[in-house]
């Protein structure tokens, strides 16, 4: 069963603006990690969060983490054409089972 | 060298055919996973193996047949297919099952079933 589902489907943004993508979740985690993947490639690991942390960082990348809202938000600050691409939110529930959501397709506009 | 390896990328196959999918991982890792990837759909967990024993099915259809010969090597067996197979096929694989943390993905295999 689906347990991480991203908001909003897709996004376009100018190029050097900030993306905003959130992901909703059902059930109690462990950790909940995010993904890029480009078209029709594999996907790459951007971020891992843990139940008990609220935020990190990684370069452009801002993760947060609410376990009382069930959600995450990924934050890709001063966007660049190489970002475009679909973004995962992936759950680790207590049963350590890797559930995706279904992505956000960003475009960034040049 | 990726640290996962899938050949081959593309894959054109008949319905009565016999094929495989095959993914090498050079990393050291003791769980590998089958991914199936269909449009519009979440990424579909379809098997999970750790120590080269299989420890999730989650209910594919016996047409596809997965192999773990060695913790390196992880293959799918296809046969007799349908055209709603057509899909990514990815290959992913983890340090252990436990605590699971960062998934490495291989780049995947481009399957259409005619």
């Amino acid at each position: 069963s689906q347990q991480g589902e991203e908001d909003p489907q897709a996004l376009s943004i100018q190029e050097g603006e900030n993306a905003t993508m959130n992901c909703s979740y059902k059930t109690s985690i462990n950790n909940l990690q995010w993904y890029r993947q480009n078209s029709g490639r594999g996907l790459v690991h951007l971020i891992l969060i843990r139940s008990n942390e609220r935020e990190k960082h990684s370069g452009r990348l801002r993760v947060t983490l609410d376990t009382s809202k069930k959600s995450s938000s990924l934050l890709i600050t001063a966007s660049r054409a190489a970002d475009t691409a679909s973004y995962f939110c992936a759950t680790v529930n207590r049963d350590d089972k890797i559930i995706f959501g279904k992505g956000t397709r960003l475009h960034i506009l040049p | 060298e990726t640290g996962v390896t899938q050949t081959p990328r593309h894959l054109v196959m008949g319905m009565t055919n016999k094929k495989s999918l095959k993914c090498e991982q050079h990393l050291g890792h003791n769980a590998m996973y089958w991914y199936k990837q269909s449009a519009k759909k979440p990424l579909e967990l379809m098997f999970v193996y750790s120590l080269e024993e299989r420890v999730e099915n989650n209910s594919v259809p016996s047409r596809f047949s997965p192999e773990c010969p060695n913790s390196s090597h992880l293959f799918l067996h296809l046969h007799t297919l349908q055209p709603e197979d057509s899909a990514l096929y990815l290959c992913a694989s983890s340090q252990d099952l436990v605590d699971t943390g960062e998934l490495f993905f291989g780049e995947g295999s481009r399957l259409t079933v005619l």
